[in-house]
């Protein structure tokens, strides 16, 4: 069974910081790893998708690694704004698209 | 596109009541995915449709729960009788899998309360 961990649950940071958001996970069997965004109250938005051949994936001031055979993603968020304070959630795809998610990182960027 | 769409957005009930979430995947998306998110376990897979069939519904806790794909766009969820432990935000998500991948997207979610 797929175990997702994302650590540390919250991050605090100064706008301006570069960021990187972990997530590690069991099983690297996977055909796909997404990153999502969560505000309060709201469904999740997808950021990027990284398939199972490819190293990363890049998207405006974000960047998402991923590294198969050691179970691990990271998503790097540049210049980091108070805009981008949300809950990020990793969730690796095994057959048919079935994600299974972290709990998520709560960050949070102080103006 | 106007996304994955849910309704309805909050429900308040009492306990032993029926209540039915209702689900219109993006168009073309041949498969669908039902979530349900508390603060306890995070997001868990309920049950996934490809192609109006239901896959694996290995994740409906118990048979209180039941879901349906009458046709490609529209999906319903229903919990019957409810109870409060069931409190939680349920998401539809759809995507068009090829060769086992493809990106999921969200519904906002609905947010039922059982009292």
């Amino acid at each position: 069974k797929q175990e997702v961990t994302q650590i540390p649950a919250a991050l605090s940071v100064p706008e301006g910081e570069n960021l990187v958001l972990n997530c590690s996970f069991t099983d690297s069997a996977i055909y796909n790893l997404q990153w999502f965004r969560q505000d309060p109250g709201k469904g999740l938005t997808s950021l990027l998708l990284i398939q199972s051949s490819q190293r990363e994936q890049t998207s405006g001031r974000l960047n998402a690694s991923l590294d198969k055979s050691s179970g691990r993603s990271t998503l790097y968020i540049a210049a980091s704004q108070p805009g981008d304070s949300a809950t990020y959630l990793c969730a690796p795809s095994g057959a048919n698209s079935k994600l299974t998610f972290g709990k998520g990182i709560t960050l949070s960027v102080r103006p | 596109d106007a996304g994955v769409i849910q309704s309805p957005r909050h429900e308040v009930t009492e306990m032993g009541q029926e209540v039915t979430l209702r689900c219109k995947p993006i168009s073309g998306h041949n498969s669908l995915f039902w979530y349900r998110q508390t603060m306890m376990r995070g997001l868990e897979l309920l049950i996934y449709f490809n192609n109006n069939v239901p896959i694996d519904d290995s994740g409906m806790p118990e048979d209180r729960f039941s879901a349906k794909m009458p046709n490609a766009s529209f999906s319903t969820l229903k919990i019957q009788p409810s109870e409060p432990r069931d409190s939680a935000v349920y998401f539809c998500a759809s995507s068009f899998i090829l060769g086992d991948t493809g990106e999921l997207f969200f519904g906002e979610g609905s947010r039922l309360t059982v009292l």
